[in-house]
């Protein structure tokens, strides 16, 4: 069974002060790994795909970065905008993908 | 352009009732998924839809439950005899093909049991 563990569950940050999110997944032949951030009350949008180990994708402040285990998200001096909750998920070619729980992420000013 | 839509934004129904949940996807979009989101819970994948078929019903959680696709557009998420343990956000996304994972989502339909 396909498994995706997010840590930390919840995260505090000074504005400016950078940190990394971390997402470990169990599966078999994995085909993708995707990041999203989902705003209070809104669906998810989407923010990278990663396909190989090795592989990194940068978008603004973040940063996300994939080996054979785990992927990160660095988030490189952060702003009270990037306050949300960011979700990784993996698929391994069944168009089915595993979501993890989330990793909440508050900056403040 | 026009994002994904979902209608009712949020329903509250009674025990027993049954519930539709409607989403609008992106025109153009083949490929339509409906996804669960329980509070502190990640996201439950249900069902998808490749044009109007849905090759993979096994992330539905009980026979309660059903969807249909028509037109290679709007679908219908529908639970008879609701449970309170359904009450949930539930999620449409849609993306240009099965296997594309730059899924834009819908706001959600909040559901309430009671």
């Amino acid at each position: 069974e396909d498994q995706v563990t997010q840590s930390p569950e919840a995260l505090r940050l000074q504005e400016g002060e950078s940190s990394s999110l971390n997402c470990s997944y169990t599966v078999s032949g994995l085909r993708g790994l995707f990041w999203y951030r989902q705003d209070p009350g809104k669906g998810p949008e989407f923010l990278f795909t990663l396909y190989s180990a090795g592989e990194e994708k940068e978008k603004e402040r973040l940063k996300a970065t994939l080996t054979k285990k785990e992927s990160f998200l660095h988030i490189t001096a952060p702003k009270p905008e990037d306050s949300a909750t960011y979700l990784c998920a993996v698929e391994r070619g069944s168009y089915i993908p595993t979501f993890g729980r989330g990793t909440s992420l508050i900056v403040h000013p | 352009g026009a994002g994904v839509s979902q209608s009712p934004s949020n329903k509250v129904t009674e025990k027993g009732k049954d519930v539709e949940l409607r989403c609008d996807p992106i025109s153009g979009h083949t490929a339509l998924y409906w996804y669960r989101q329980s509070l502190g819970q990640g996201l439950e994948f249900l069902i998808y839809f490749q044009g109007n078929s849905a090759p993979d019903k096994s992330g539905l959680p009980s026979d309660r439950f059903s969807a249909e696709r028509t037109g290679g557009s709007v679908s219908t998420l529908t639970i008879q005899r609701t449970q309170q343990e359904d009450s949930a956000v539930y999620l449409c996304a849609s993306s240009l093909s099965q296997g594309d994972y730059e899924q834009y989502f819908g706001p959600g339909t909040r559901l309430t049991v009671t």
